[in-house]
């Protein structure tokens, strides 16, 4: 069964500077990788994803790496803002048929970015 | 694009009664959507993934006739809590992956059993 590790669990930063948020995973069998931000109360909004052929995906200031081979994947955020602030959550998509589609959520990082 | 709309954002109702929530994808057309629920501070726990036309298949231990789920169209998507109680309260939330584009996801329902 996947299971997905999400390093730091919070994680409280001064404004400008740049971090690195961690995940990781059991199975390296993965399909996709998708990073996701969750605001209190919302729902999840899609940062980026990376497909399993891929290494690394750039939006912005916002960059994600994908290493299937030691399960693991990060996060980086350049220059961060107080409107950073949010809990991001990395899920994987398994790569078997049997349960295709279905994603294998991180406990997520809560992210304090401060003014 | 490729947005998941859901309906409504936060419900009060009081124990014994049932309580719709509604999943619409807007621009694209889902055979498949997945329903969430997440408990405060932790991460999303599928509960269903619902298929068009079709029954919804269940994650273990999520019982069927308290969620019920139907698809009637390849844009709707509901789940029905029925005789709700104070401990199904929480946030759910539905996705759908509209094709090659990853998961889309609603921005959740706050259900609230008095």
């Amino acid at each position: 069964k996947q299971e997905v590790t999400q390093i730091p669990a919070a994680l409280s930063v001064p404004e400008g500077e740049n971090l690195v948020l961690n995940c990781s995973f059991t199975d390296s069998a993965i399909y996709n990788l998708q990073w996701f931000r969750q605001d209190p109360g919302k729902g999840l909004t899609s940062l980026l994803l990376i497909q399993s052929s891929q290494r690394e995906q750039t939006s912005g200031r916002l960059n994600a790496s994908l290493d299937k081979s030691s399960g693991r994947s990060t996060l980086y955020i350049a220059a961060s803002q107080p409107g950073d602030s949010a809990t991001y959550l990395c899920a994987v998509y398994p790569g078997s048929s049997g349960s295709a589609r279905q994603l294998t959520f991180g406990s997520g990082t809560q992210l304090t970015v401060l003014p | 694009g490729a947005v998941v709309s859901q309906h409504p954002s936060r419900v009060i109702c009081k124990s014994g009664t049932s309580v719709k929530i509604e999943c619409r994808s807007l621009d694209f057309q889902a055979t498949t959507m997945f329903w969430y629920r997440q408990f405060p501070k932790k991460s999303l726990m599928l509960m269903a993934t619902s298929n068009e036309g079709s029954k919804a298949t269940y994650e273990q231990g999520v019982e069927k006739d308290k969620f019920l789920i139907n698809h009637a169209s390849l844009t709707l998507s509901t789940l029905t809590v029925t005789s709700a109680h104070p401990e199904d309260s929480s946030f759910y939330i539905c996705s759908a992956v509209p094709q090659a584009r990853g998961y889309t996801f609603g921005s959740g329902t706050r259900l609230t059993v008095v």
